[in-house]
């Protein structure tokens, strides 16, 4: 089945430390791909997305990620991470870009991070 | 502040009661989404509307009632809910093709 996984339900990192989360999707085609982040009591906000070009993409907050064609991932990156940065990451797909227009976005699970001092 | 307002924040209710979940979006876009969060599990699509009409309802049971007045306003009405229905409900918005949701901060809701 097609599917987006993110292998890592909790992950916890020191401050200042970088961060590497993981994404895998299962669609034959290049999807759509975005990272949004939920902070806690808060709904979905966008960090970034790729739909072609360059396959490393810059977001907010310092984010980038990294779409590897041949691995089938878009791990989201930040060189060092800030307190602020504890929340809910998901990845998100579009599968089927001819129905881009709806934005039938199919997410992961999330990843729960976790800053420690 | 993303511009898309929704409200109560949190309910409770009990399985027999109605209720409605009121989203409002100030950013002018044509699109507006119902999603699903449970825990543990990915965000549930649940109904999608575009300029008014619903694109997509996604096998969502009959105790779930969307209406979409106009492209500003998105309600999800409830009624004889189970308590398996708790959960946080999103409303989105989006204008077409930007590939961009901006959500609301959700409605908590607890079925008693």
């Amino acid at each position: 089945a097609q599917s987006v996984t993110q292998p890592d339900i909790h992950i916890t990192v020191s401050e200042g430390a970088s961060l590497e989360l993981r994404c895998n999707y299962s669609y034959g085609a290049t999807p759509y791909l975005f990272w949004y982040v939920q902070s806690p009591g808060q709904g979905l906000q966008l960090l970034l997305k790729y739909f072609s070009g360059d396959t490393l993409v810059q977001g907010i907050k310092g984010f980038e990620a990294e779409f590897k064609r041949s691995q089938s991932s878009f791990n989201l990156r930040k060189p060092s991470v800030h307190w602020s940065d504890a929340a809910e990451y998901f990845c998100a797909v579009v599968p089927d870009i001819s129905n881009f227009g709806n934005e039938k976005l199919t997410f992961g699970t999330g990843t729960r991070l976790t800053i420690i001092p | 502040e993303t511009g898309v307002t929704q409200t109560p924040r949190h309910l409770v209710m009990g399985m027999t009661n109605k209720k409605s979940l009121k989203c409002e979006q100030h950013l002018g876009h044509n699109a507006m989404y119902w999603y699903k969060q449970s825990a543990k599990k990915p965000l549930e699509l649940m109904f999608v509307y575009n300029f008014k009409e619903q694109t997509e309802n996604n096998s969502v049971p009959s105790r779930f009632s969307p209406e979409c007045p106009n492209s500003s306003h998105l309600f999800l009405h409830l009624h004889t809910l189970q308590p398996e229905d708790s959960a946080l409900y999103l409303c989105a918005s989006s204008q077409d093709s930007t590939g961009k949701l901006f959500f609301g901060s959700g409605t908590q809701l607890s079925v008693l």
